[in-house]
């Protein structure tokens, strides 16, 4: 059974501060990690890909992978309420095509 | 360009009824996926498609469960003798090629509540 794991929140931080978000996986084959947005109602947006260990800078999002951890992170910088969404940690397990397998999400809250 | 676009966006059956989901990719698109997702919980997967074929159906829970994609373009996920536990988010996502390191947009699911 092919797991991602994330902490359900609510994760809180005040507006401007660094929300750190954590995510840990159980197929140590697994090729492609994505993070997404999904505000209330909504459908997932994607925020971000990494394929690869290290960081990924995209504005004020920056995805951390560590394979031999089996761990994956996402920081959002400089935090504003319209940040306040769940964010779904998503695994692809194999090489190739693939399906996503998705964590529960976390839920952030942004607080003015 | 338009979005994946699901139809319709709500539905409330009766247990034992049958449904049919729609779902029409972007354009061009040539792998599709079908999740379901309930209350709390991320999108789980059920079935996707490359091209016109089932490449992985591996995700369907149970012979109740079906879904079509004719012209390699909009599927349609049947559920036969719907249950109340199937009452979900059922949200369909389509990508260029479905290699691994693709996006996959997804559209705004269609909510099944089954009475």
């Amino acid at each position: 059974q092919k797991e991602v794991e994330q902490n359900s929140g609510p994760l809180s931080v005040p507006e401007g501060a660094i929300a750190s978000l954590n995510c840990t996986y159980s197929d140590r084959g697994s090729q492609s990690f994505f993070w997404y947005r999904q505000y209330s109602g909504k459908s997932p947006e994607l925020i971000m890909s990494i394929y690869s260990n290290g960081d990924k800078e995209d504005g004020r999002f920056t995805a951390q992978l560590n394979k031999a951890s089996q761990y994956v992170s996402l920081l959002i910088r400089d935090s504003q309420p319209s940040d306040s969404a769940t964010y779904l940690c998503a695994v692809s397990p194999y090489s190739g095509n693939t399906p996503l397998v998705f964590g529960k999400g976390t839920r952030l809250s942004v607080i003015a | 360009g338009a979005g994946v676009s699901q139809t319709p966006s709500n539905k409330v059956t009766e247990k034992g009824k049958y449904v049919e989901l729609r779902c029409d990719p972007i354009s061009g698109h040539t792998a599709l996926y079908w999740y379901r997702q309930s209350l709390g919980q991320g999108p789980e997967f059920l079935i996707y498609f490359q091209g016109t074929g089932a490449a992985d159906d591996s995700g369907l829970p149970n012979d109740r469960f079906f879904a079509v994609r004719p012209e390699g373009s909009v599927s349609t996920l049947k559920i036969q003798r719907t249950e109340r536990g199937d009452s979900a988010v059922y949200l369909c996502a389509s990508s260029v090629t479905g290699a691994r390191t693709d996006t996959q947009y997804f559209g705004p699911g269609t909510r099944l509540t089954v009475l």
